[in-house]
């Protein structure tokens, strides 16, 4: 399966501040999603990266507050802007390879603290 | 959209004995059905999955079972080891496997007494 390398692994920011979070797969892949893990909670789709054109957002998250890029087929960033409290979480990027049914693998994660 | 309900929440067994999580989901469409381990601090890993064309899956000691018609799978462990302690998380999508992002169940914590 591909190397997803997700950085930072975690950090502390201040509230109103922004993070911006970098996936980087070591193979081409199709697809890419960003999901968010509340401490002790499953896991919730935040937005599928799409490769050269706008992110597509799940019900609850929007652009403004979830920026995310993707320029080519193995990397893509997501910022979460205006850090509130709320948003103290595990950000997890995952991947799907290119080429048929290959299941869905995910990176490390970063572990947002908003103080 | 997809709803997928998880049970039971939490699970306690000997070690060997033999554990069973269940998953239910909402959408008839969903076709794709893995199932993921997450040890504490650790990301998601994919442990066994199932399509819908299939009703059981094994690997080892861990097993799937799919009933389409109810719309519900289940993950069974056999001979259950201290290391398999972890949370599971049941998925389900629809469409082409990788294509379409999944929605999680809400996990299940397994501890697995010595």
């Amino acid at each position: 399966s591909a190397v997803i390398s997700q950085k930072p692994s975690r950090d502390i920011c201040q509230r109103g501040t922004s993070l911006t979070i970098q996936c980087q797969v070591d193979s081409q892949v199709t697809m890419m999603f960003w999901y968010r893990q509340q401490p002790g909670q499953s896991l919730t789709l935040i937005a599928t990266a799409n490769q050269g054109s706008e992110a597509t957002y799940e019900s609850g998250f929007v652009i403004d507050k979830f920026p995310i890029s993707r320029p080519n087929l193995t990397f893509s960033t997501l910022t979460v802007s205006n850090l509130s409290p709320e948003d103290s979480s595990i950000y997890l990027c995952s991947v799907s390879q290119t080429g048929g049914n290959s299941p869905l693998h995910f990176g490390n994660g970063t572990r947002l603290t908003v103080t | 959209g997809e709803n997928v309900e998880q049970h039971p929440s939490t699970l306690s067994v000997q070690e060997g004995d033999s554990a069973v999580i269940k998953c239910t989901y909402s959408d008839s469409a969903s076709n794709y059905f893995p199932w993921y381990k997450q040890e504490l601090g650790k990301r998601p890993q994919l442990i066994i999955d199932i399509r819908s064309n299939v009703g059981e899956k094994k690997d080892q000691r861990i097993a799937v079972t799919l009933n389409k018609t109810a719309k519900h799978f289940s993950l069974h462990i056999t001979e259950t080891q201290p290391e398999d302690s972890a949370v599971y998380f049941c998925a389900a999508s629809k469409g082409d496997t990788g294509r379409r992002a999944l929605t999680f169940g809400s996990g299940t914590r397994l501890q697995v007494q010595p």
